[in-house]
């Protein structure tokens, strides 16, 4: 089974704090992603990464970076942390590019305050 | 443009009801996928099904089946029987193989099932 882990479930932060969220998959996957999930919304792409090293904004990159050193680990940063990025934060990696089934991390629920 | 439509905002039946969840895509590709995903309360996405848009064969899996529909461009999710832990968010994604990462969600539908 794939195995998509996050560091933390619940986080709260305050404001301009630099927050580290952290994202682990244990199936030697090409691609992974951070979304952000809001109420009415639905999930939208932070940033993917299809390589160690390589990044790709996605649609609501601004006051986001995002490091992957390995292949397993993909970190979304908060460079400094506004109540306006409180949301749901899901990480998810497949086995190449598009069209394969995207697999998800159990989330990360960020409160800035 | 690429889009994923949900357009039932949330759903509630009763315990044994039938309930189907409506997913309606938009794509100039003709190679693509869709998905469909469950997100109990825990919080964490749970994938459910992956179609290819060649294969409009519709697909049982116990209680759930979906119904793939390339002439009206949908890819509709239909619970049969429905039970009290079927209650959640689901969501349905497309994704094409035509150069982007991408993957494209709607906003999802919230199935309410009481008891």
């Amino acid at each position: 089974d794939v195995k998509v882990t996050q560091s933390s479930r619940y986080l709260v932060k305050r404001t301009g704090e630099k927050v580290f969220l952290e994202c682990v998959q244990d199936m030697d996957h090409e691609n992974m992603f951070w979304y952000r999930q809001d109420p009415g919304l639905g999930l939208r792409l932070i940033y993917f990464s299809y390589d160690v090293k390589m990044k790709e904004k996605g649609d609501i990159p601004e006051g986001y970076s995002v490091s992957r050193e390995k292949k397993e680990r993909f970190s979304l940063i908060l460079e400094s942390a506004s109540t306006n990025q409180t949301s749901m934060y899901l990480c998810a990696s497949s086995l190449f590019r598009g069209g394969e089934t995207q697999y998800f991390g159990p989330g990360t629920r960020l409160l800035v305050l | 443009a690429q889009k994923v439509t949900q357009a039932q905002t949330e759903i509630s039946v009763v315990e044994k009801e039938d309930v189907t969840l409506d997913c309606v895509y938009e794509t100039r590709d003709t190679t693509y996928y869709l998905f469909w995903y469950k997100q109990p309360p825990s919080g964490e996405l749970v994938f459910l099904i992956r179609r290819n848009s060649f294969d409009e064969q519709n697909e049982i899996s116990g209680r759930y089946s979906w119904n793939f529909q390339k002439s009206t461009s949908s890819f509709n999710f239909t619970i049969t029987a429905s039970q009290v832990v079927d209650s959640a968010v689901y969501f349905c994604a497309l994704s094409t193989t035509s150069g982007t990462y991408k993957y494209i969600f709607g906003t999802g539908t919230r199935l309410k099932v009481l008891a």
